[in-house]
């Protein structure tokens, strides 16, 4: 059974601090992987989409990188803000289309 | 960006009465879109995958004659609970695939459900 695995499950630190979270996935045949902010009680918002022969990807302040050799991936988050609060939630997509997701890191980002 | 819109955003039901979800992808057509259901605290797991014009594949566990999937246009899937307990109630949400070489699905606001 694939699986993803997210560590920590909550994480709280002081604004300005830069943070890592982390995701390891089972699939070692995954097409993507993807990363998504999901605010309490709503839908999920894209951030970051490393193909499988990509090692990183960067959007602003977000850093994005995936190891397939060791099913690992990080999402760097530079000098966070309040407003990075919210729930972080990683899939892979595997060969068969399907998104397989983890549960997710709950960061605090306190002013 | 592709804009997937969900119907509706919260709903409460009674026991017993069946409550119909819709998903719809606004300024792209999908033959594909997936349904998944988060409980509190927990992640998105795919209920089912709905394909335009043919019958939904679901997941092992998800009861088909629970969760009714109808995807009769490129632009809309329904999902209907059926006889709806309160076991049911839950965060569904759905998206919709984009067909290119990256796969990317968007992914609709959701929908609370609460049945009393």
């Amino acid at each position: 059974k694939q699986e993803v695995t997210q560590i920590p499950a909550a994480l709280s630190v002081p604004e300005g601090e830069n943070l890592v979270l982390n995701c390891s996935f089972t699939d070692s045949a995954i097409y993507n992987l993807q990363w998504f902010r999901q605010d309490p009680g709503k839908g999920l918002t894209s951030l970051l989409l490393i193909q499988s022969s990509q090692r990183e990807q960067t959007s602003g302040r977000l850093n994005a990188s995936l190891d397939k050799s060791s099913g690992r991936s990080t999402l760097y988050i530079a000098a966070s803000q309040p407003g990075d609060s919210a729930t972080y939630l990683c899939a892979d997509l595997n060969q068969g289309g399907k998104l397989i997701f983890g549960q997710g890191t709950e960061l605090s980002v306190k002013p | 960006g592709a804009v997937v819109s969900q119907h509706p955003s919260w709903v409460i039901c009674k026991s017993g009465t069946s409550v119909k979800i819709e998903c719809r992808s606004l300024d792209f057509q999908a033959t594909t879109m997936f349904w998944y259901r988060q409980f509190p605290k927990q992640s998105l797991m795919l209920m089912a995958t709905s394909n335009e014009g043919s019958k939904a594949t679901y997941e092992q566990g998800v009861e088909k004659d629970k969760f009714l999937i109808n995807h009769a246009s490129l632009t809309l899937s329904t999902l209907t609970v059926t006889s709806a307990h309160p076991e049911d109630s839950s965060f569904y949400i759905c998206s919709a695939k984009v067909e290119s070489a990256k796969n990317i699905q968007y992914f609709g606001a959701g929908t609370r459900l609460s049945v009393l």
